[in-house]
């Protein structure tokens, strides 16, 4: 059974970046798209990136280049940074795992980080 | 704005048949397969529908997708309380290279 579990402050300020860390157990990470999904409050979900084969990452323009997503596959964990945070960042942060047609068949049970001024 | 549009919310009493729209274009719906999930607060989304109208094993079969050029519809059929939710498309899009959500549509058991 694939579990993912996200970890990471649920609480941060304007202006510094947040760290969150998908720890998976169940899968060696060897293949499928680690993901990154947020949902802000009241709003709906939106795919802010994913990395594959440990290395390929990809990025949704949204974020105008400011989240990174690397993965530590010995270690069975993958990690999303964003800088330059503001309060449009608060959001229900979940880590997930899927194919590359939108298919996400496990997700974490999602981290709700907010952004201070 | 979404990639992907949806209706914001869609209702219908006990029993009724609900149907939940989402739009694309040629650079996602119209090139890949789509897929929709169910959301409760508070939980993970959950798979309903892969791959445009294929069930996981567990959901129920008053749950049925469809793709037509680039729209997709999920139905409800024999709706019931616990159908409360809110229910998003995702498909693949050539031009973010990634993943286009739909804006979401709550669905109300009246």
């Amino acid at each position: 059974q694939v579990q993912l579990q996200e970890s990471g402050p649920g609480l941060v300020k304007a202006s510094e970046t947040l760290s969150l860390t998908c720890t998976v157990s169940g899968d060696s990470m060897s293949s499928f798209y680690w993901s990154w999904i947020r949902q802000p409050p009241g709003k709906g979900l939106e795919w802010i990136g994913h990395i594959y084969y440990g290395v390929n990452t990809f990025y949704n323009p949204s974020l105008k280049s400011r989240a990174t997503i690397s993965a530590d596959t010995s270690r069975n964990v993958f990690s999303l940074r964003v800088i330059s945070l503001t309060a449009a960042d608060t959001a229900v942060y979940y880590c997930a795992r899927g194919i590359y047609d939108g298919q996400i068949d496990y997700w974490g049970q999602g981290r709700l980080v907010t952004v201070s001024s | 704005q979404s990639v992907l549009t949806q209706p914001p919310s869609a209702s219908g009493t006990p029993g009724q048949r609900v149907t939940i729209s989402c739009s694309g274009s040629s650079s996602n719906i119209g090139s890949h397969t789509v897929n929709w999930y169910q959301h409760l607060p508070g939980t993970a989304p959950k798979l309903l529908i892969y791959s445009n109208s294929h069930r996981p094993s567990g959901v129920p079969d008053r749950l049925s997708g469809s793709k037509s050029g680039t729209s997709a519809s999920l139905a409800i059929s024999r709706l019931q309380s616990e159908d409360e939710a809110d229910y998003y498309c995702v498909t693949w899009d050539d031009s973010l290279n990634g993943w286009a959500f739909g804006g979401g549509t709550k669905v109300t058991v009246l």
